[in-house]
């Protein structure tokens, strides 16, 4: 069965620190994605990035950045100089065997972020 | 294009009462889904169409009801409210990897 967990419930930071959302996900099957999503205090669910499970290579866009790791089966999060603006709810997300493309997201539950001036 | 569409945004029910929520999207995704989030549970699937007049069940289906007579609409139905389905509720669509989702609709149920 797959299942992701995010082991941090809340986090503080204060502004300009780094901050790394870990992310650990289960499945049986070779072939998935994995997301991050934002939820900002406006509610709305905010697409960051998909990585597919062939793909290892790290990412980084701007300040943040994603450490992939199948070995570990984690996908940890890091904003670098954290903003007040980044203060919202992480969600990591899988989905397995997307040969057809119509699978459901599993989500973990989340890591709300607090970014202190 | 309006992407995932959500009605109405917020609604207030007594325990008891019916009604469905809309989603439509204007996309021509084959699937659709809906989800609930709940403080501290994340989001967890309650239905899904993989296309119209296919549903299936997700990890939370009880007291909701789905149907899928057309590509763009995806009603989800609660049939008899319990303060247990107050809670936010997510709608969205997609096209191989890649799932939008609507605004979301706050549910409360007294």
């Amino acid at each position: 069965a797959q299942k992701v967990t995010q082991a941090q419930t809340e986090i503080s930071v204060v502004e300009k620190e780094d901050v790394t959302l870990d992310c650990v996900y289960e499945t049986r099957d070779t072939t998935y994605y994995l997301f991050w999503y934002k939820q900002p205090p406006s509610g709305e669910l905010v697409f960051l990035i998909r990585r597919n499970s062939f793909d290892e290579q790290n990412e980084i866009s701007g300040r943040y950045s994603w450490n992939f790791q199948k070995s570990t089966s984690s996908f940890n999060f890091t904003i670098t100089a954290s903003q007040v603006v980044d203060s919202a709810v992480y969600f990591c997300a899988l989905s397995e065997s997307p040969h057809s493309g119509n699978t459901p997201l599993v989500f973990g539950k989340g890591t709300r972020l607090s970014v202190i001036a | 294009n309006a992407g995932v569409t959500q009605t109405p945004k917020f609604q207030v029910l007594k325990t008891g009462q019916s009604m469905t929520l809309q989603c439509a999207q204007d996309m021509n995704h084959e699937y659709m889904s809906w989800y609930r989030q709940d403080p501290g549970m994340g989001l967890r699937l309650i239905h899904y169409s993989v296309g119209a007049g296919i549903t299936d069940q997700g990890e939370v289906p009880n007291g909701y009801n789905v149907s899928r007579s057309t590509t763009e609409d995806f009603p989800l139905r609660l049939l008899s409210a319990a303060p247990s389905q107050t809670s936010v509720y997510f709608c969205a669509s997609g096209r191989g990897y890649e799932q939008y989702f609507g605004p979301g609709t706050r549910l409360t149920v007294t």
